[in-house]
């Protein structure tokens, strides 16, 4: 069964802090691995890893993908109160090549 | 570009009774999905579809039917609905050939509550 857990569940932060936030995966035919921001609406789309590695960058945020130990992290620095979002962590693979959400990681930026 | 777009953005419904929520997209896009989202539990998956006259079922598809006959519209139809289906479902969409299009683009949601 695929299988995705993000930590920490949640964070609570002071504006210019810098956070990681983790993300474990097992998908069978694994593809790509998606990061997601979602605030009162739906999930908007931050990156997207296909290979190790290979750091991508937006910004203040950045998000590495290491596919030996099936794992990406997501940065964030300099935080500010416009990033308090749940960010979702989702592994595209399976034959259905379909996303598995992890319950997303809560994070709460104060000024 | 509209890009995904849903309706009803609310819903309040009877146990029992049925609905259609309505998904569309106008990026040519293959791949057509639907999820629902619940306090603690993330987003699921409930059907999907990979092109026009195809479907098939996700994590939680009891309860629910789908069909594509164009590759704009991916109708959800709750066939009678119960109090667990209360949630907020999101139409996703994405083009789907390609490993480097596999980002899916969500529409902004259908908040259902059921009695």
């Amino acid at each position: 069964e695929d299988k995705v857990v993000q930590s920490p569940l949640s964070l609570v932060v002071h504006e210019g802090d810098t956070v990681t936030l983790n993300c474990s995966y097992e998908v069978t035919n694994f593809r790509s691995l998606l990061w997601y921001k979602q605030e009162k609406k739906a999930p908007t789309f931050l990156f997207m890893l296909t290979s190790s590695g290979i750091e991508k960058k937006s910004g203040r945020l950045s998000s590495i993908l290491d596919k030996k130990e099936l794992f990406s992290i997501l940065n964030i620095t300099a935080t500010q109160t416009g990033d308090s979002a749940i960010y979702l962590c989702a592994p595209l693979g399976g034959s259905a090549r379909q996303l598995t959400f992890g319950s997303g990681t809560q994070l709460t930026v104060l000024p | 570009n509209a890009g995904v777009t849903q309706t009803p953005k609310f819903q309040v419904l009877k146990t029992g009774q049925s609905m259609t929520l309505q998904c569309a997209q106008d990026m040519n896009h293959e791949y057509m999905s639907w999820y629902r989202q619940d306090p603690g539990m993330g987003l699921r998956l409930i059907h999907y579809s990979v092109g026009a006259g195809i479907t098939d079922q996700g994590e939680v598809p009891n309860g629910y039917n789908v069909s594509r006959s164009t590759t704009e519209d991916f109708p959800l139809r709750l066939l009678s609905a119960a109090p667990s289906q209360t949630s907020v479902y999101f139409c996703a969409s994405s083009y789907g050939r390609r490993q480097s299009t596999d980002t899916q683009y969500f529409g902004p949601g259908t908040r259902l509550t059921v009695l």
